[in-house]
């Protein structure tokens, strides 16, 4: 069974300060999408890495793919009460029948002004 | 907006009953998926389907079904309901099966079980 483990599982930051979620897996997944959800809400599609060692950049936000394409991070710098709300890594097996997701517990992000 | 709409948003019923979730996906989105969300399990995949029939399932309980029609929109069936069925359904879309499979979610429906 492939599982990703998201960490911290929540975190409380001041804004301007930065930080990193870490997604990680013992499995290899041929895509890896993070996901932003708002209390309520569904989960908004921020970025898909791909390729092993890829980074992608969204404003403030840094996204990796690991080279062995098992784990991926999130980086966000100087972030700002509108950053708050679940994040969600989100993984597509290699061997993945159809493309269903699996999907990481999430991280709690709080940032207070 | 996902451009995903699932009807209703909210669904409040008692044990032992049956309810349908609704979900159109985004214009040329032949996939459908089913997520159930709760506070303990996390997002976890339910079933999919693409272009009107069934290609993956999840941990889907026997005791609920999904098609897809003609028109691409899809419906998730519940029954013999219980207290622990009580979760946000989500439906996400995408292009297809292959390749990167970037899913678009819908707003969800909370379902309250009493």
């Amino acid at each position: 069974t492939q599982l990703l483990e998201q960490s911290p599982q929540f975190l409380s930051i001041q804004e301007g300060e930065n930080l990193t979620v870490y997604c990680n897996s013992s499995s290899v997944f041929s895509s890896l999408q993070w996901y932003r959800q708002e209390p309520g809400e569904g989960p908004v599609l921020l970025v898909t890495v791909v390729t092993g060692g890829e980074v992608k950049k969204l404003k403030r936000l840094t996204f990796q793919f690991g080279d062995a394409r098992k784990d991926s991070s999130l980086h966000i710098t100087a972030a700002q009460p509108g950053d708050t709300g679940l994040y969600l890594c989100a993984g597509e097996g290699v061997y993945n029948q159809g493309g269903k997701l699996i999907f990481g517990q999430g991280t709690e992000l709080s940032v207070k002004p | 907006d996902s451009g995903v709409t699932q009807t209703p948003k909210h669904l409040i019923t008692a044990t032992g009953q049956r309810v349908t979730l609704r979900c159109s996906p985004r214009s040329g989105d032949l996939s459908v998926y089913w997520y159930q969300q709760s506070l303990d399990q996390g997002l976890q995949f339910l079933i999919q389907y693409y272009n009107g029939e069934e290609r993956a399932k999840g941990n889907i309980l026997e005791r609920f079904s999904a098609q897809q029609f003609p028109d691409l929109h899809s419906e998730l069936n519940l029954s013999s309901l219980e207290l622990g069925d009580s979760a946000l359904y989500f439906c996400a879309s995408s292009v297809g099966t292959s390749g990167v499979n970037e899913q678009f979610f819908g707003p969800g429906t909370r379902l309250t079980v009493l």
